[in-house]
């Protein structure tokens, strides 16, 4: 299994809802990353995990809550969010953090959220 | 603070012919990696290449190599015999540290019939 799978693809929310996205991947990597990316934009690194502890939190709002419960789940916990999170949000991981620097990452397919 | 530039927002290239993608980067750091990858509509980032900067060789996949200036800081990619499935946005980036990579702004690429 080479594959980041992300769900849901698409999710709409209101401003008061509590949401989660879920990222699984089972190639063993440890470390596992979120990102937010906006339309034509570069995706912009949100948190890192790390042999599951949190290692970088980019300074993201606290309405955006990560977890990782095992070393292949990966989630974010979503409330109380306004529209200008509306976003794709793109999970990745690696074999391990130290090792990023020569395989890269591999990327799910996003989650397109939109926030009403 | 190393930065990853991407002069051209789009691009187009007729199918089969040859088109190149330019990016440049500023850092102090003399040994790090340096990456393209694709993001077609599907939406998933792909890794198409990598290049490691102590490597004076450039890197090739297939359709797809490299041009890695390491004194100019440029790493342009090249894309030979272009296909309908190569349109995307490609993005460079670029890693020292180990914790992230630092993407360009990217380039829309069209490929023409």
């Amino acid at each position: 299994d080479t594959e980041v799978t992300q769900t849901p693809k698409h999710l709409v929310m209101g401003m008061t809802n509590k949401k989660s996205l879920k990222c699984e991947q089972h190639m063993g990597h440890r470390a596992m990353y979120w990102y937010k990316q906006k339309a034509k934009k570069p995706p912009e690194l949100m948190f890192v995990y790390s042999y599951e502890k949190l290692s970088i939190n980019e300074s993201v709002p606290s309405r955006f809550s990560p977890e990782c419960p095992n070393s292949s789940l990966l989630n974010l916990h979503l409330h109380a969010l306004q529209p200008e999170d509306s976003a794709l949000y793109l999970c990745a991981s690696s074999p391990k953090e130290a090792e990023t620097r020569y395989y890269g990452y591999t990327f799910g397919s996003g989650t397109r959220l939109t926030v009403v | 603070a190393q930065t990853v530039t991407q002069s051209q927002p789009e691009m187009s290239v007729q199918e089969a012919e040859t088109v190149t993608l330019s990016c440049t980067y500023d850092t102090s750091e003399s040994d790090y990696y340096l990456f393209w990858y694709k993001q077609p509509p599907s939406r998933q980032m792909i890794l198409v290449i990598r290049q490691e900067a102590y490597k004076q060789q450039n890197a090739t996949e297939n359709r797809f190599s490299v041009n890695f200036q390491k004194a100019a800081k440029s790493f342009s990619l090249k894309i030979s015999d272009s296909q309908l499935g190569d349109a995307a946005m490609y993005f460079c980036a670029y890693n020292f540290n180990t914790d992230k990579l630092i993407f360009g702004t990217g380039t829309r690429l069209q490929v023409f019939p």
